[in-house]
């Protein structure tokens, strides 16, 4: 089945630096690409996603690359800001079989 | 426009017990995922539902099991409960089964097996 790695498990940044965080996946089928946001006490929320047709993918300060050659996606956060500060989880799926990394914890300081 | 609901938000059980977690998908879903969400962990994939028929399994047991009603809203069971099964239950829902379709997720229920 999929596998899908997530790099570095925790990430500290000063406020207005830019934040990048890795994903590696196992299965050239996998398709569809999330990355959600997680809060404390909260349910994952979606920030940005990416399908295996498009290499590039950008909303104002996000953005989400792909490589598919390589099996690896990364999410850029850029002039980040203290409420970006949450746990990020990437997500690689083959149908609706959705598989998920271990998580980013993200800490931007003031 | 209501998101994804999910009751209760928390429950503490003693192994053995049997749970019964629910979830009502957005407004206009027809389709409910389940994963189980251990701390310090990302989600794993349980089980889907849609047109009120399990689609789609990940890797657990028997013991976990759901079902989907007409008004497109979801339960899951747990059976037997074991200590491992304490996490946090996500509840996500999206449009069809289409691969690749956006899955949202509700706020989940913490449970604690004791």
């Amino acid at each position: 089945g999929e596998n899908v790695e997530q790099h570095p498990s925790t990430l500290s940044v000063q406020e207005g630096d830019s934040a990048v965080i890795k994903c590696t996946y196992s299965d050239s089928a996998s398709n569809y690409f999330p990355w959600y946001k997680q809060e404390l006490g909260k349910g994952p929320q979606l920030i940005i996603d990416i399908r295996s047709n498009v290499g590039e993918k950008k909303d104002q300060r996000i953005a989400v690359t792909l490589n598919k050659t390589a099996k690896h996606f990364s999410l850029h956060i850029t002039e980040t800001q203290p409420e970006d500060s949450a746990v990020y989880f990437c997500a690689a799926s083959i149908g609706n079989d959705m598989r998920f990394g271990a998580g980013t914890r993200l800490t931007v300081k003031p | 426009d209501a998101g994804v609901t999910q009751s209760p938000t928390h429950l503490i059980k003693t192994r053995g017990q049997q749970v019964t977690l629910r979830c009502s998908p957005k407004s206009g879903h027809d389709t409910v995922s389940w994963y189980q969400q251990a701390l310090g962990q990302g989600p794993q994939f349980i089980f889907q539902y849609y047109e009120e028929e399990e689609r789609q399994r990940g890797n657990f047991p028997d013991r976990f099991s759901g079902h989907q009603f007409p008004n497109y809203s979801s339960e899951l069971n747990v059976n037997a409960l074991l200590l491992g099964d304490s996490a946090l239950y996500l509840c996500a829902s999206s449009l069809g089964v289409r691969a690749g379709e956006t899955q949202y997720f509700g706020p989940g229920t913490r449970l604690l097996v004791l």
